[in-house]
């Protein structure tokens, strides 16, 4: 079954401070992979999507690095921003449709960053 | 530019009753899709459409359906409500089928059945 799991589930850091999220998967045949955040009681908004072809992208101060030999790929953040504290969801796309449709979502980390 | 548009943002309902979820977006997308967020999952697809005319089911489509009559909008209908249909529902869009391009969400309708 196609699974895409993601760690930790949280984690609570200072302002300031560097953090990487990372999100393992098993699907097959991989198309692309999405990272979104979603704040809380809002709906997720897209950060990065990388092909098979990319091994790293960037988005401000969001960095996304996909090694699809592995099977990883993780979300660094730089010097975090209060504004950071949100759920990260790590998605992705699958060639065949099947039930869950193209998108396989991983669970989230919820990022809290603290004063 | 709008995005996509949820309506209600909240609801409260007694089991059994029915209701309509609201989407609608203008970005002329093909494709549209509802999925349910519960706490400790990840988000489960219920119904989507590729385009005007056809919908298909996703992972959890019992106990609701769909349709869609325009590009723009794809309302989803909750038959009878059940507590377990209490949840967050995440109206989503992208310009077309597959596995590519951007997918945009609405900010959610949060619904309790009591």
């Amino acid at each position: 079954k196609n699974q895409v799991e993601q760690s930790p589930q949280s984690l609570i850091i200072l302002e300031g401070k560097n953090c990487t999220l990372q999100c393992n998967y098993t699907v097959s045949p991989f198309s692309n992979l999405r990272w979104y955040k979603q704040d809380t009681g809002r709906g997720p908004v897209s950060l990065t999507i990388m092909t098979f072809s990319e091994n790293t992208k960037s988005n401000g101060r969001y960095t996304a690095t996909l090694d699809a030999d592995t099977k990883q790929s993780s979300l660094h953040i730089t010097a975090s921003q209060l504004s950071d504290s949100a759920s990260y969801i790590c998605v992705v796309s699958v060639i065949a449709r099947g039930s869950q449709g193209n998108l396989i979502f991983g669970k989230g980390t919820k990022l809290s960053v603290k004063p | 530019n709008a995005g996509v548009t949820q309506t209600p943002k909240f609801q409260v309902l007694k089991t059994g009753q029915s209701m309509t979820l609201q989407c609608a977006q203008d970005m002329n997308h093909e494709y549209m899709s509802w999925y349910r967020q519960d706490p400790g999952m990840g988000l489960r697809l219920i119904h989507y459409s590729v385009g005007a005319g056809i919908t298909d089911q996703g992972e959890v489509p019992n106990g609701y359906n769909v349709s869609r009559s325009t590009t723009e909008d794809f309302p989803l209908r909750l038959l009878s409500a059940a507590p377990s249909q209490t949840s967050v529902y995440f109206c989503a869009s992208k310009k077309a089928g597959g596995p590519g391009g951007e997918l945009f969400f609405g900010e959610g309708s949060r619904l309790t059945v009591l």
